[in-house]
């Protein structure tokens, strides 16, 4: 099973609407990675939250963490047609050498009605 | 500084040939990721590598997959014999210093097997 799993799957709203997105993860991590991917794209770097944070901000998105019920949510706020795009969580997973590669869910499709 | 850089975008390959992605990191990052994504689902871990080191392959098939990141020169990933199986995107991220910080993407190949 994937280490960050997405909720939902596929979300759609009204332009103008608030979008929420969930993240649950399994083992103790470092820290929290959102993206975006519009289709057939690579992956844009939103916003990584440490673990030791609880809430950040950039611009109209909102992430929160909660490490004692391992899950993490995405707040995009006033939505505009642009923001239709898959989002992924990415987590930080320690490998056997000590190093941490970043593990990601399998994403939640959000789409805008304009 | 340019951004990673793959290469080719789209690879047509028959079954039974050989297919080779390229990746080239941001200057003066030495952690390199490979990932695979097939429609309409989330990226697939596949191996993780240092300049030189194979840190973390445990999501790379054992047979006819290879990856390498050598002192000089891109990131290839290998797949040798394709077969229609591993037509997907095949993503490559770049970082500074592994999961504790964010990861740059390519725009990703896309193989197609014929």
């Amino acid at each position: 099973s994937q280490q960050g799993e997405e909720d939902p799957q596929a979300l759609s709203i009204q332009e103008g609407e608030n979008a929420t997105m969930n993240c649950s993860y399994k083992t103790s991590i470092n820290n929290l990675q959102w993206y975006r991917q519009n289709s057939g794209r690579g992956l844009v770097h939103l916003i990584l939250i440490r673990s030791n944070e609880r809430e950040k901000h950039s611009g109209r998105l909102r992430v929160t963490l909660d490490t004692s019920k391992k899950s993490s949510s995405l707040l995009i706020t006033a939505s505009r047609a642009a923001d239709t795009a898959s989002y992924f969580c990415a987590t930080d997973s320690e490998t056997n050498f000590g190093n941490e590669k970043l593990t990601f869910g399998t994403g939640t499709r959000l789409t805008i009605i304009p | 500084n340019a951004g990673v850089m793959q290469n080719p975008r789209h690879l047509v390959r028959r079954r039974g040939q050989e297919a080779r992605l390229r990746c080239s990191p941001m200057k003066g990052h030495s952690h390199v990721y490979w990932y695979r994504q097939l429609p309409e689902e989330g990226l697939k871990f596949m191996v993780y590598l240092q300049k030189e080191n194979i840190i973390d392959e445990s999501g790379m098939p054992k047979e006819r997959f290879s990856a390498e990141f050598p002192k000089e020169g891109p990131s290839i990933l290998r797949i040798q014999q394709v077969v229609r199986g591993d037509s997907a995107a095949y993503f490559c991220a770049s970082s500074l210093t592994g999961g504790r910080t964010e990861a740059f993407f390519g725009q990703g190949t896309r193989l197609t097997v014929v």
